[in-house]
């Protein structure tokens, strides 16, 4: 079945950066669009960033945009979230999730907590 | 970028009352609207994509529809463990907006 596991959250200071991981398994990696989506303490869910299946075409949030860059290794089955320049607002649990019919999500990783404070 | 507005914030209920959540577009997004559900400390689940398919697995009691800019989704007969917040999101264009989340307390 379906697998997605995020690592690599933390504890970072302002103007830091770090690098999410997502494991995937269960399902042909190479063939389905991802998405990352974030959800701050007591807040909502927010949409985050997008990576098409073909690896090429990317989205971002424009509350990330030119900061955080989406990517991944088919070989590993790995989805990244690289973030740079992170700011207090950026505190959030970060979740993988995998694209399925009409855009929807229909897989998630049980989410990486990241904190940005001094 | 398209706007979603999901009401109400919150809402309480009894088991097998009938519950109504409602979520605006800004634009018209046809039916590229997908609704989940999410438990703390869980990973949100898929409920209904294109606002009114149910996705594998999910009771039938619920139940989405609309088109356009407004939808609706519907618990027929709220159960215990219905208790979560919902969030409808469009995925019509990018960015993919999240509505603000309707949390359901169970009475």
């Amino acid at each position: 079945q379906v697998h997605l596991v995020e690592s690599g959250g933390g504890v970072v200071q302002p103007g830091g950066s770090l690098r999410l991981s997502c494991a995937a398994s269960g399902f042909t990696f190479n063939t389905f669009a991802m998405h990352w989506v974030r959800q701050a303490p007591g807040k909502g869910l927010e949409w985050v960033a997008f990576l098409g299946h073909d690896g090429i075409n990317k989205y971002y949030a424009d509350a990330v945009k030119g900061r955080f860059s989406i990517s991944r290794d088919i070989s590993k089955n790995m989805l990244y979230l690289e973030m740079k320049s992170l700011r207090a607002e950026d505190s959030a649990v970060y979740y993988c999730a995998k694209q399925y019919h009409w855009n929807s999500l229909d897989y998630w990783g049980q989410g990486a907590l990241v904190t940005v404070s001094s | 970028d398209i706007q979603v507005t999901q009401s109400p914030s919150s809402v309480s209920a009894s088991v097998g009352d009938r519950v109504t959540i409602t979520c605006q577009a800004s634009q018209d997004i046809t039916n590229w609207l997908a609704w989940y559900q999410h438990k703390p400390g869980e990973a949100p689940k898929l409920l209904i994509y294109t606002a009114s398919t149910l996705h594998g697995g999910v009771p039938s009691r619920f139940s989405g529809s609309g088109s356009g800019t407004d939808f609706t989704l519907t618990i027929s007969s709220l159960q215990p463990e219905d208790a979560a917040t919902y969030y409808c999101q469009q995925v019509n264009s990018f960015p993919h907006s999240f509505g603000q989340g309707t949390k359901l307390e169970i009475k």
